[in-house]
């Protein structure tokens, strides 16, 4: 069975700083999802990665996808309050599964 | 495009009873996925649908879960009988490999 494995799954961090956020899976795939989820709400996609070497970016988040190493990375620059969320990642290897969630929070 | 439509929104039921959730998916989307998210588990993949066939439900936790997809707008997802354990929040999702989109969600709580 597909592992998709995150972390960190707790993430404080300042105002202005930067952060990468890790994602890690078990089987190959070339299909990786990175969605957030704020508090009692549902799950909003952020980006699709379709092949290695993927990089997508939207305003301070950057997500990129290495299939080699299995390895996804969403990076954070000079977070601001409205990041706090929950970031999730997902493997399609078939089906989808999702990794553990990493709920950050970014402090003033 | 109103999205994926799950109802109810919030479900309240005595252990014991019936409960069947409800997904209508965004129309076109090949795959159907229900998930179940509680704050132990994470988000678990109950089953998936591809063109309304079951591919794989492997996820559903026992024989108390069954779900449908009885034409291409439509899927449930039914609990009997129901147990204070299933209490989650329960998604569905549609889409294909270019992006899938969630719906709202279902909180059940099973008292």
């Amino acid at each position: 069975e597909l592992k998709v494995e995150q972390n960190p799954l707790f993430l404080s961090m300042q105002e202005g700083k930067n952060y990468t956020i890790y994602c890690n899976y078990s089987t190959t795939s070339d299909r990786l999802y990175w969605y957030r989820q704020d508090p009692g709400k549902s799950l909003e996609s952020l980006f699709v990665l379709l092949s290695n070497g993927a990089v997508k970016q939207e305003g301070r988040l950057m997500a990129s996808l290495d299939t080699k190493a299995r390895l996804s990375t969403l990076h954070i620059t000079a977070a601001v309050h409205d990041l706090s969320a929950t970031y999730f990642c997902a493997v399609d290897g078939g089906d989808m599964r999702f990794g553990a969630g990493t709920r950050l929070t970014v402090k003033p | 495009d109103a999205g994926v439509i799950q109802s109810p929104r919030h479900e309240v039921t005595e252990m014991g009873q019936e409960v069947t959730l409800r997904c209508k998916p965004i129309s076109g989307h090949d795959y159907l996925f229900w998930y179940r998210q509680t704050m132990m588990r994470g988000l678990e993949l109950l089953i998936y649908f591809n063109n309304n066939v079951p591919i794989d439900d492997s996820g559903m936790p026992e024989d108390r879960f069954s779900a449908k997809m009885p034409n291409a707008s439509f899927s449930t997802l039914k609990i009997q009988p129901s147990e204070p354990r299933d209490s989650a929040v329960y998604f569905c999702a549609s889409g294909w490999e270019l992006g899938y989109t969630f719906g709202s969600g279902t909180r059940l709580t099973v008292v």
